[in-house]
């Protein structure tokens, strides 16, 4: 099993450019999550989504939009980037146990920089 | 809102001594509290968790003890070992969401030899 896995690895865009990052997980898990990680200030939640076709914000979701078309796929996009989203992108995944832990699976991480 | 705060932002303890992290939570009605590490360039990952009932859990050099009166939790690890330098985080699940974790700030653990 592959886990959870990103694409790309890196990205620099310029700013008003768009990008959609992708995120694959073959654990057959319902929930799935979109984080971004800055310096001194944790993982903060952007979106998120407890099902195929299903989504809802977290706490940072200004200027991100987010499809959970299949239940193995959920796609981050940036409709007009800016350097105020320079930023590590994480995803997660976990599964809807009843009475379970719902540990979160990581991906490796997409290290994207806005100019 | 739901908040997690953690402390202190960076540690550093010789080889072989304890270190201890420490967390508070918002949201009295939390019932899971993970905490994951991530070293340098690689993605977090689960070292230790506890569920709201009960107080205290260990799994080798680490455990983690939580006062739900208090809303405060905290992780342990004892005879600190280089490979445990990294940026640790805790987390708390709050009961309305299932599934969803807030983070706190991280702690960054530097072992020394």
């Amino acid at each position: 099993n592959a886990g959870v896995t990103q694409t790309p690895k890196f990205r620099v865009l310029k700013t008003g450019q768009s990008m959609t990052l992708l995120c694959a997980q073959d654990m057959n898990h319902e929930y799935m999550y979109w984080y971004r990680q800055d310096p001194g200030m944790g993982l903060r939640l952007i979106h998120y989504s407890v099902g195929e076709g299903t989504t809802a914000k977290g706490e940072v979701p200004d200027g991100y939009n987010v499809s959970r078309l299949k239940k193995q796929n959920f796609l981050l996009g940036l409709e007009s980037a800016a350097p105020s989203q320079t930023s590590v992108y994480f995803c997660a995944s976990s599964s809807r146990l009843a009475g379970g832990n719902n540990e979160q699976f990581f991906g490796p991480g997409t290290r994207l920089t806005v100019l | 809102g739901e908040n997690v705060e953690q402390h202190p932002s960076t540690l550093s303890v010789q080889e072989g001594d304890s270190a201890v992290i420490k967390c508070t939570y918002s949201d009295s009605a939390s019932n899971y509290f993970p905490w994951y590490k991530q070293e340098l360039g690689k993605r977090p990952q689960l070292i230790i968790d506890i569920r709201s009932n009960v107080g205290e859990k260990k799994d080798q050099r680490i455990a983690v003890t939580l006062n739900k009166t208090a809303k405060h939790f905290s992780l342990h690890i004892t005879e600190t070992q280089p490979e445990d330098s990294a940026v640790y985080f805790c987390a708390a699940r709050p009961a309305q969401v299932p599934g969803k974790l807030i983070f706190g700030q991280g702690t960054e653990l530097s072992v020394k030899p």
